[in-house]
C-alpha cells in the first residue's frame, strides 16, 4: 500500500515566525487531506487537496502529484496553530475509501 | 447541529472484559471508519463502512468487532482478545466521491485498561 511520510517530525517556532511542513507519498493518490489535532485530541480537516494550491487564512496548501509531495504553509503563526498535523492520501485504486495517515508533525508555537 | 459524536470520553476496562464504544452522525454520510492512536503515533485504521450492513477490516482489526445496523452509528466492541487495548480511539465518517471526498472526525475515546 501508499507510504506517507512526514516531515520534519518536530518543529518549535516564535509567534509571528512562518513555517512549511511536508508530506511525501509513494504512489499517485486521487485524495490528499492535511488535519490539524489539537491538544484535546479533536481532529479538524484543514484541506482536501490532491492537486493544486488552496489558501484559508494564514493556511496554504500545495500538492504537486507528479512529484508525489504536499506541502502545507502556516504564515505569522499563533500559539492556537500548536498542536499535530497529519497528512493522510488514497490510491486510486479500485473503490477503496481507506486514507493512509503519516506519522504527524507536532508543532509547538511560543508566545 | 451536524456532527460525530463519540461517547464516553474516557472509559477504563478490565482486562478480560469486552467494552463497546459509540459513534454516531447526523451528517448523512454513507461512510464511516474506526481508526486507533498511540502515543507519538498516526492513525491506524481498524474497521471501515461504506454502506449500512457492510463493513470491512483496516490495517488492525484483530481483537475488534463492529457492526452497521444504521447509516447513523457504527459501533465499535473492543474484545478480550484485543491484546493492548490502551489507546484513544477515533470515529470519522464521510461522503465519498466527487471533490468533497474529506473525513470528519468525532472527539474520540480515550480505552484504558486496568
Amino acid at each position: 500500500g501508499i507510504q506517507v511520510e512526514q516531515s520534519p517530525p518536530d518543529l518549535i517556532l516564535q509567534e509571528g515566525a512562518n513555517s512549511t511542513l511536508r508530506c511525501n507519498f509513494s504512489d499517485s493518490v486521487n485524495n490528499l487531506q492535511w488535519f490539524h489535532q489539537n491538544p484535546w485530541g479533536q481532529l479538524i480537516n484543514l484541506f482536501y487537496i490532491p492537486s493544486g494550491t488552496k489558501q484559508n487564512g494564514r493556511l496554504s496548501a500545495t500538492t504537486v502529484a507528479t512529484e508525489r509531495y504536499s506541502l502545507l504553509y502556516i504564515s505569522s503563526s499563533q500559539t492556537t496553530d500548536s498542536g499535530v498535523y497529519f497528512c493522510a492520501a488514497r490510491e486510486p485504486t479500485g473503490a477503496n475509501s481507506k486514507l493512509t495517515f503519516g506519522k504527524g508533525i507536532t508543532l509547538s508555537v511560543r508566545p | 447541529d451536524g456532527g460525530i459524536t463519540q461517547s464516553p470520553k474516557y472509559l477504563f476496562r478490565k482486562e478480560g472484559q469486552n467494552v463497546t464504544l459509540s459513534c454516531e452522525q447526523n451528517l448523512n454520510h454513507d461512510a464511516m471508519y474506526w481508526y486507533r492512536q498511540d502515543p507519538g503515533q498516526g492513525l491506524r485504521l481498524i474497521y471501515y463502512s461504506q454502506i449500512v450492513n457492510d463493513f470491512q477490516k483496516g490495517d488492525i482489526a484483530e481483537g475488534y468487532s463492529v457492526s452497521r445496523e444504521k447509516k447513523e452509528s457504527f459501533p465499535l466492541t473492543v474484545t478480550s482478545a484485543q491484546k493492548n487495548p490502551t489507546a484513544f480511539y477515533l470515529c470519522a465518517s464521510s461522503a465519498p466521491g466527487g471533490s468533497t471526498d474529506t473525513q470528519y472526525f468525532g472527539p474520540g475515546t480515550r480505552l484504558t485498561v486496568l
